[in-house]
């Protein structure tokens, strides 16, 4: 069984402070991380699916970095929104062909204004 | 709209009762997952249909839990005999052949 965790489980950053929460994962038979954001009452929404050891992927203010050999991977928000407030999720496929995730149990951010 | 749709999105039922949820994927996504989260863990997969076929069902917990896609598209999620462990968010998502998963809302289940 794949174990995916995450921390902390939950934050608080004041509005346009940069935060940054961790995502490990087993470092042998590493096939991909997936990034998820999951706001209150809406779907969870993909930010970003990683595959090679030292990765780093941006979208906007947010950005990521993957080290599959130690098997962690950094989610980095600058200059937190209150609409950046959500619970952020890590996932990864127990096998290259798996079409299931092994999800954290993610990381609870709130942006307070 | 273009999304993945669940309903309801809310469901109160009681303790030995039978619920359906339904998902409507992004049409022409051939492939659909059902993932339920329970209070404080990260969703966790149930079962993923590949066109009609349940392509792997080792997730659903035991034989309470049942779900069919008969024609391909919309999918439907049996629970029987309700139990209150089994209140949680079941979440819905479609996607192309190994593309990325598209989230519904989910449906809140509470079993009292």
């Amino acid at each position: 069984i794949l174990n995916v965790e995450q921390s902390p489980q939950s934050l608080h950053v004041q509005e346009g402070d940069s935060t940054n929460f961790t995502c490990s994962f087993p470092s042998s038979n590493f096939y991909a991380l997936h990034w998820y954001r999951w706001e209150t009452a809406k779907s969870p929404e993909a930010l970003f699916v990683m595959t090679l050891n030292g990765d780093e992927k941006k979208k906007g203010r947010i950005s990521a970095t993957l080290n599959t050999k130690e098997g962690y991977s950094y989610l980095y928000i600058k200059g937190s929104q209150p609409e950046d407030s959500a619970t952020y999720l890590c996932a990864s496929p127990s096998s290259g062909s798996a079409r299931q995730l092994t999800f954290g149990s993610g990381t609870q951010l709130t942006v307070l204004p | 709209g273009a999304g993945v749709s669940q309903t309801p999105s809310n469901k109160v039922t009681e303790k030995g009762k039978y619920v359906e949820l339904r998902c409507d994927p992004i049409s022409g996504h051939t492939a659909l997952y059902w993932y339920r989260q329970s209070l404080g863990q990260g969703p966790e997969f149930l079962i993923y249909f590949q066109g009609t076929g349940a392509a792997d069902d080792s997730g659903l917990p035991n034989d309470r839990f049942f779900a069919v896609r008969p024609e391909g598209s919309v999918s439907t999620l049996k629970i029987q005999r309700t139990e209150r462990g089994d209140s949680a968010v079941y979440l819905c998502a479609s996607s192309l052949m190994n593309g990325e998963l598209f989230f519904g809302e989910g449906s809140r289940l509470t079993v009292l």
